[in-house]
């Protein structure tokens, strides 16, 4: 069964602090993943998307790494700023498996950035 | 040029009560997705819409649920004698078409759906 797996469930940090997200996933074959912020009240927007081949991407003072053999995925935000406070959801997709594409969604990771 | 959007933003019904929650997705947008989010878990697929296709409603948990898409623009799900565990956030998202696989989503800011 396909799935995805979050760490940790919550974080709280400094802000100027850097922190890192973590994703495992079993969903194979593999696609993509993408990295949504999802601030509290609002709907998910992609930070970025890693295929197969990449290893690293970055999107401002966010950079997520994948390693499609071990099957993991982190996000790496640096400086953070208050306005980082967010849940951060890991969704890896599958190759086919219909509409859907075996799009599976995290539960997320919610940070919190304290002044 | 305005994003997805959601109405209401909040709805409180009471148990057994029937809601409508609508979805104008982007324009021009032809794929067209329901998910549910329920507190501390993700998101939950329900129903996806793509043109003049079938839609694909494996999703759906019973069928109290419904959705319809009319003039492949506007989407209306429709939840039938709503039960407490309905409660949650209903998100809307639309994409571009879903013929590839790293179209994005773009999500509305979600019903916040309460049934008492």
């Amino acid at each position: 069964k396909n799935q995805v797996e979050q760490s940790p469930q919550s974080l709280i940090i400094l802000e100027g602090k850097n922190c890192t997200l973590q994703c495992n996933y079993t969903v194979s074959p593999f696609s993509n993943l993408r990295w949504y912020k999802q601030d509290t009240g609002r709907g998910p927007v992609s930070l970025t998307i890693m295929t197969f081949s990449e290893n690293t991407k970055s999107n401002g003072r966010y950079t997520a790494t994948l390693d499609a053999d071990t099957k993991q995925s982190s996000l790496h935000i640096t400086a953070s700023q208050l306005s980082d406070s967010a849940s951060y959801i890991c969704v890896p997709k599958g190759v086919g498996g219909g509409s859907q594409g075996n799009l599976i969604f995290g539960k997320g990771t919610k940070l919190s950035v304290k002044p | 040029g305005a994003g997805v959007s959601q109405s209401p933003s909040n709805k409180v019904t009471e148990k057994g009560k029937d809601v409508e929650l609508r979805c104008d997705p982007i324009s021009g947008h032809t794929a067209l997705y329901w998910y549910r989010q329920s507190l501390g878990q993700g998101l939950e697929f329900l129903i996806y819409f793509q043109g003049n296709s079938a839609p694909d409603k494996s999703g759906l948990p019973s069928d109290r649920f419904s959705a319809e898409r009319t003039g492949g623009s506007v989407s209306t799900l429709t939840i039938q004698r709503t039960q407490q565990e309905d409660s949650a956030v209903y998100l809307c998202a639309s994409s571009a078409h879903s013929g590839s696989s790293y179209n994005e989503q773009f999500f509305g800011p979600g019903t916040r759906l309460t049934v008492l």
